[in-house]
């Protein structure tokens, strides 16, 4: 079964500096990889997605994020933190694009001190 | 851009009480879905419909129905809310073909007294 896991709850950061949010998944096949992030009071809004190819994506607001099959993982990062990225991050796998369900991880809340 | 409308954004009900949450997109998308929201559980699926008419159950349906007369239009119903239910629920749709992308509503945050 799918699984996806954000071994990090809570991540402070100070405003310019780098950042890195884990995600692990477990799943058979090659997956289909999210990243979504929910800003206080909000839906979760896509910053990028991997379904093949390159394994280093780019999305929006200056975030990136690799797939390493060898470890499972599909970590996201930002050269340099503002504080606006302020919010909750979800990592999410699913099964493919006639999936009907995607398997999210817990979350990682990011504090952004100036 | 496709909006994935929650009218209720927060909704106040007592124990016992029939809740209704209504969620509304624009862009003819097939695929609608249900989501809880809780802390230190990520989302959860609830139910989701791939056409009109047609549901499936999620990973936890139990004490929760949907309802979809138009494909535009996907309702979650609570039968008897009770305090367990208190969470934030969320709305997603998807285009039936294509990229496996889900749009979110900004979620409807409920409490059970």
């Amino acid at each position: 079964a799918q699984s996806v896991t954000q071994p990090d709850i809570h991540i402070t950061v100070s405003e310019g500096a780098s950042l890195e949010l884990r995600c692990n998944y477990s799943y058979g096949a090659t997956p289909y990889l999210f990243w979504y992030v929910q800003s206080p009071g909000q839906g979760l809004q896509l910053l990028l997605k991997y379904f093949s190819g390159d394994t280093l994506v780019q999305g929006i607001k200056g975030f990136e994020a690799e797939f390493k099959r060898s470890q499972s993982s599909f970590n996201l990062r930002k050269p340099s933190v503002h504080w606006s990225d302020a919010a909750e991050y979800f990592c999410a796998v699913g099964e493919g694009t006639g999936a009907n369900n995607l398997f999210f991880g817990t979350g990682t809340r990011l504090t952004v001190i100036p | 851009d496709v909006k994935v409308t929650q009218s209720s954004r927060y909704l106040v009900k007592r124990t016992g009480e029939k809740v209704f949450l209504e969620c509304v997109q624009d862009m003819d998308h097939e695929n609608m879905f249900w989501y809880r929201q809780d802390p230190g559980l990520g989302l959860r699926l609830i139910y989701f419909s791939y056409d009109v008419k047609m549901k499936e159950k999620g990973d936890i349906p139990e004490g929760y129905s949907v309802s979809r007369e138009k494909k535009e239009r996907f309702s979650l119903i609570l039968e008897s809310a009770s305090t367990n239910q208190t969470s934030m629920y969320l709305c997603a749709s998807r285009s039936g073909s294509g990229a496996n992308v889900l749009t979110f509503g900004a979620g409807s945050r409920l409490t059970v007294l």
